[in-house]
């Protein structure tokens, strides 16, 4: 298994521009979410989905939009990038255990910056 | 607002020692707690959970101790290597909200290993 995956690694954009941050698991994971880190601190949950079809709001989901079409992919887009989106983002999926959710799986990482 | 946090941002000991960090919640409805290392590049990584009806969990070289009555949380490493070296996380999950995708990070603590 690929395990999570997001590309790409680095992006620079400027003020203004769109884009879609790409994520995909191999595992059947139900669950997924979008996480933000800046610098010196914690992950901040953007958008989460528990299921093909579902999506929700985090902590921090303002100038994002997710999709969820299918178990594999979980894109975010960036409708208008503004430089307090300068960040690193992660991208994370885990399982339904019977007990609640699992332990969640990161991706490697997508190392913005927007001018 | 509800918040996790940590008591020590950076905490240095000698390779050998036991290590000991500190996690501090707030949200009494949390019944799932999490412990991440997250190396330097690299996107956070599991280590250990917990789950509220427990008070001690052990892993390999680790364990998390939960006290729900001042609500604190911490993860102790035996003899601590250099490969330990890293930020450590705790995570928050509340169930019952249905919102199972959900974790609350606190902001980090630095662990240093001096050989």
């Amino acid at each position: 298994n690929a395990g999570v995956t997001q590309t790409p690694k680095f992006q620079v954009l400027k003020t203004g521009q769109s884009m879609t941050l790409q994520c995909a698991q191999d595992m059947n994971h139900e669950y997924m979410s979008w996480y933000r880190q800046d610098p010196g601190m914690g992950l901040r949950l953007i958008h989460y989905s528990v299921g093909a079809g579902i999506t929700d709001q985090g902590e921090v989901p303002n100038g994002y939009n997710v999709s969820r079409s299918t178990t594999e992919d979980f894109p975010l887009r960036l409708l208008s990038a503004a430089p307090s989106q300068t960040s690193v983002y992660f991208c994370a999926s885990s399982v339904r255990r019977a007990s609640g959710q699992g332990e969640q799986f990161f991706g490697p990482g997508t190392r913005l910056t927007v001018l | 607002g509800e918040s996790v946090g940590l008591h020590l941002p950076t905490l240095s000991v000698q390779e050998g020692d036991n290590s000991i960090i500190n996690c501090a919640y707030s949200n009494s409805a949390s019944d799932y707690f999490i412990w991440y290392k997250q190396e330097s590049g690299k996107g956070p990584q599991f280590i250990i959970d917990i789950r509220s009806n427990m008070d001690k969990r052990q892993g390999q070289r680790v364990t998390v101790l939960l006290n729900k009555t001042v609500k604190h949380l911490s993860l102790q490493i035996a003899a601590t290597q250099p490969g330990d070296s890293a930020v450590y996380f705790c995570a928050e999950n509340i169930f019952g909200s249905g919102n199972t995708g959900k974790l609350i990070f606190g902001q980090g603590t630095t662990l240093q290993v001096k050989p």
